[in-house]
This record gives C-alpha cells, sequence and structure tokens, in this order.
C-alpha cells in the first residue's frame, strides 16, 4: 500500500515562493508519476502538473509554466513541489497524488499554504 | 486546458439512480480512454472510484459506473445512499496534462 507524507502547513508573503514535499513509501516511487493538485477554499480541483522521478522530465500545466518547478529525490523517495511570485490567490490546499498508470490512486494528506502580507 | 465541464448540483432520494456528465472537447476527454472520477466528502481527501471511463479501483462499490459517448463521459451512481452525499469530480488526461471537471454536489434528499 502507497502512502504519501506532505509536508506541514506553510504562511508565505506574497511575491515569495513555497516549497512542498511529499515523500512516499510502500510503492514503486521511480516508476510513477508524482502529480500535484491544488484545491483553494471552497473550490474545485486543479491539476497542477506531475513528474516521473525515473526520468526527471515534469509537465505543467499551463497556466503555472514559468511558476512551478517539480523535482524528485529518487534516494529518499521523495517529490518536491516549488512555487514562486506568489499571491493571495495561491492559497489552498496542496496535494501530491500517485497510483497506477496517471491515475491517482493515493493520496497525500494536504498542505495549506497561505499566501498573505 | 479548460476545465471540463459538470452541472453544480444533482440530487436523488435514497434507492434512486443518478447520473452526473461531463462535458470536455476532443483534445480531452473525447481523445481518449483517460478518464477517471473522484468522490470528495468535506475535509477529506478525494477518492478514486472510476477510472479508464468505466473501470472500478479495488473496494469501490458496484452501485458506482462510468461511460463515455464522445467528449461526454457520465458517472451513474445507483441505488443512492446516504453516505453518497459528497462532490463528484471527473478528470481527463491527454498529451502529458491532466485536467479536472468543475465539480458536482451530490445531494441525498
Amino acid at each position: 500500500q502507497v502512502q504519501l507524507v506532505q509536508s506541514g502547513a506553510e504562511v508565505k508573503k506574497p511575491g515569495s515562493s513555497v516549497k512542498v514535499s511529499c515523500r512516499a513509501s510502500g510503492g514503486t516511487f521511480n516508476n510513477d508519476i508524482i502529480s500535484w493538485v491544488r484545491q483553494a477554499p471552497g473550490q474545485g480541483l486543479e491539476w497542477m502538473g506531475g513528474i516521473v522521478p525515473v526520468l526527471g522530465i515534469a509537465n505543467y500545466a499551463q497556466k503555472f509554466q514559468g511558476r512551478v518547478t517539480m523535482t524528485a529525490d529518487k534516494s529518499t523517495s521523495t517529490g518536491y513541489m516549488e512555487l514562486s511570485s506568489l499571491r493571495s490567490e495561491d492559497s489552498a490546499v496542496y496535494y501530491c497524488a500517485t497510483g497506477h498508470g496517471i491515475y491517482f490512486d493515493y493520496w497525500g494528506q494536504g498542505t495549506l499554504v497561505t499566501v498573505s502580507s | 486546458q479548460s476545465a471540463l465541464t459538470q452541472p453544480a448540483s444533482v440530487s436523488g432520494s435514497p434507492g434512486q439512480s443518478i447520473t452526473i456528465s461531463c462535458t470536455g472537447t476532443s483534445s480531452d476527454v473525447g481523445s481518449n480512454k483517460f478518464v477517471s472520477w473522484f468522490q470528495q466528502h468535506p475535509g477529506k481527501v478525494p477518492k478514486l472510484m472510476i477510472y479508464d471511463v468505466s473501470n472500478r479501483p479495488s473496494g469501490v462499490s458496484n452501485r458506482f459506473s462510468g461511460s463515455k459517448s464522445g467528449n461526454t463521459a457520465s458517472l451513474t451512481i445507483s441505488g443512492l445512499q446516504p453516505e453518497d452525499e459528497a462532490d463528484y469530480y471527473c478528470s481527463s488526461y491527454s498529451s502529458g496534462r491532466g485536467v479536472f471537471g468543475t465539480g458536482t454536489k451530490v445531494t441525498v434528499l
């Protein structure tokens, strides 16, 4: 059974960056896609992008191109999502997810990011 | 990619069947079999209910079924139960990118 454990809540100033981690256990981390999804308060799910750790190749949603960087450390089975130039609209719960193929069978517990001056 | 279109809300009485639609384009929903559905209860993590248009992961009730016609996918919940009250999201994946639907709130009357 795959388990994803994310880093804790963050409070950031507008214009700064945040880096959220996602540590995987119990699965084949290197061969799975680690995806990132966010959910603003009271809003729907939004796909941000994903990375295949074994290839180190990431695909991002056009909306976040230039502002998001997804990386993975194979030695610790940990994925990272860094979002820069934060604005208030980026306040949301950020989830990592993985599963078979491109599907999200397993989710992290979510990381609340609050952007406030 | 624009969000896939879902009805904002659908309701039904216990025991009834309801269907949630998810409309995309020929570039996403209509392009392949990579359509999935998620259930999310308030304050909880989303749960995968359907993948590959109509397949159920192990442990998901057979009251949940999925289908697709052209650019529109559908999730049907039969024998509606109180615990089915939740938000539901469709998702599509094509050309290395994913997109979610706008979400549907299911209310059990």
